[in-house]
């Protein structure tokens, strides 16, 4: 079965490293997504992808950059962490194709920044 | 430019009980609207959508949306709760047309009381 998967589930780093989660899909979907989610504010964009090659920036991008080689992969890099970062990590993808809008979501990465 | 608001952050209902959960969004352009639960640990999972075909919409576990835009809401509810439906669960909004982007709402969490 298709599916979405993010690696690794929970993440222990320090100021100042650079830290990247990892997601992979298997639905061939041309659209990837990025959110955090913390309490009291759901879930807010980041990163998003239309197709390989393209990357554009959401709503919370500073300190945060991915790149899109491939159509399964977007991974998250954290140039440097801070403990503003700490946060649930999670991707999503949808297809870019038709109305659906329906976006599929990973199981999420919980990081640490200590 | 487009928002959701979800009213109550944290709602108790009896187990058999009505759920009703509120949601109010706003949207320049007719709107694509969502609804996503997440249980513990776990990602998003969608449970229905309305995209301007029938304005009830029936989803997943029992739960139905209504969309009535005189009122800009999209109310989730079901008739009688049950304690797996214990949750949260996050309202979102797209445009009809183009980019496929999710706004969220900042989640309600779902308790039942047995």
């Amino acid at each position: 079965d298709a599916e979405i998967t993010q690696s690794p589930r929970h993440k222990i780093t320090e100021t100042g490293r650079q830290v990247t989660l990892a997601c992979h899909q298997t639905w061939n979907h041309n659209n990837m997504f990025w959110y955090r989610q913390d309490l009291g504010h759901g879930l807010r964009l980041i990163h998003y992808s239309y197709g390989v090659h393209d990357t554009n920036k959401g709503e919370v991008s500073d300190g945060y950059s991915v790149s899109r080689s491939n159509t399964e992969d977007l991974p998250l890099t954290l140039e440097s962490a801070a403990s503003s970062q700490t946060s649930v990590y999670f991707c999503a993808s949808s297809t870019g194709q038709g109305f659906s809008h329906e976006q599929f979501f990973g199981p999420g990465t919980r990081l640490t920044v200590l | 430019a487009q928002s959701v608001t979800q009213l109550g952050s944290h709602v108790s209902v009896s187990e058999g009980a009505l759920v009703l959960l509120r949601c109010n969004y706003s949207s320049s352009v007719p709107p694509y609207l969502f609804w996503y639960v997440q249980y513990p640990n776990q990602g998003l999972q969608l449970l229905l959508k309305y995209t301007s075909a029938a304005t009830l919409v029936k989803g997943i576990n029992g739960f139905e949306a209504e969309f009535k835009k005189s009122e800009t809401s999209f109310h989730l509810t079901k008739p009688s709760a049950h304690m797996s439906d214990a949750a949260e669960y996050f309202c979102a909004v797209s445009s009809n047309f183009g980019n496929e982007k999710l706004t969220f709402g900042t989640g309600t969490r779902l308790t039942i009381i047995p």
